[in-house]
């Protein structure tokens, strides 16, 4: 059973648009992390956020984290083709120390 | 440091060989955790370990075995490879820093079991 939804799975746009993936379970988590992932390589953390309604900024990126904490979002501005790759959220079992990852959104900017 | 690193990178396993992948870390994490990715699934939790001597089951354990004897190695055993379990595997490590627990990957094992 896959409790972590994310949205879009794929997505193609053009350089300098913005974008938002989402990331959305019905449970509750401890903490919430977005990777990125690059073709043949393992992920890599961009942030993790832990405190319901919490918002951090890493440049051009914008992650907040729900006031349930049951969901999180990522936003690009200006995408460049750097952004380019798999996007993964990652939740945090209250209580555990297993993380449920999320479906992961492929995204692609053309330049 | 050289962080997770994982061997073999590659491997082919016939249906019902058997199977050891290597987990090291030299950060001195207490967490360890195994992890196969397959297309449009992201990634799903086989076992983990929080520390030497201590694993339990994540969400995929059936047809693996772990132990975890130091607290830098953590190999994931195939009892009897089936193509089933023909998919990319990662391990990770992580701390607790302040209920954050950051999670660090290693490159991955490619494995195909014809």
């Amino acid at each position: 059973t896959q409790l972590l939804e994310q949205s879009p799975q794929f997505l193609s746009i053009q350089e300098g648009e913005n974008l938002t993936v989402y990331c959305n379970s019905s449970s509750v988590f401890s903490s919430l992390q977005w990777y990125r992932q690059e073709p043949g390589e393992g992920p890599v953390l961009l942030v993790t956020v832990v405190t319901g309604g919490e918002v951090k900024k890493l440049k051009r990126l914008t992650f907040q984290f729900g006031d349930a904490r049951k969901d999180s979002s990522l936003h690009i501005t200006a995408a460049q083709p750097g952004d380019t790759g798999l996007y993964l959220c990652a939740g945090l079992m209250r209580g555990t120390y297993k993380y449920i990852f999320g479906t992961g959104t492929r995204l692609k900017v053309l330049a | 440091n050289a962080g997770v690193t994982q061997t073999p990178k590659f491997q082919v396993l016939k249906t019902g060989q058997s199977m050891t992948l290597q987990c090291a870390q030299d950060m001195n994490h207490e967490y360890m955790s195994w992890y196969r990715q397959d297309p449009g699934m992201g990634l799903r939790l086989i076992h983990y370990s929080v520390g030497a001597g201590i694993t339990d089951q994540g969400e995929v354990p059936n047809g693996y075995n772990v132990s975890r004897s130091t607290t830098e190695d953590f190999p994931l055993r195939l009892l009897s490879a089936a193509p089933s379990q023909t998919s990319v595997y990662f391990c990770a490590s992580s701390y607790s820093n302040r209920g954050r627990n950051e999670q660090f990957f290693g490159p991955g094992t490619r494995l195909t079991v014809l």
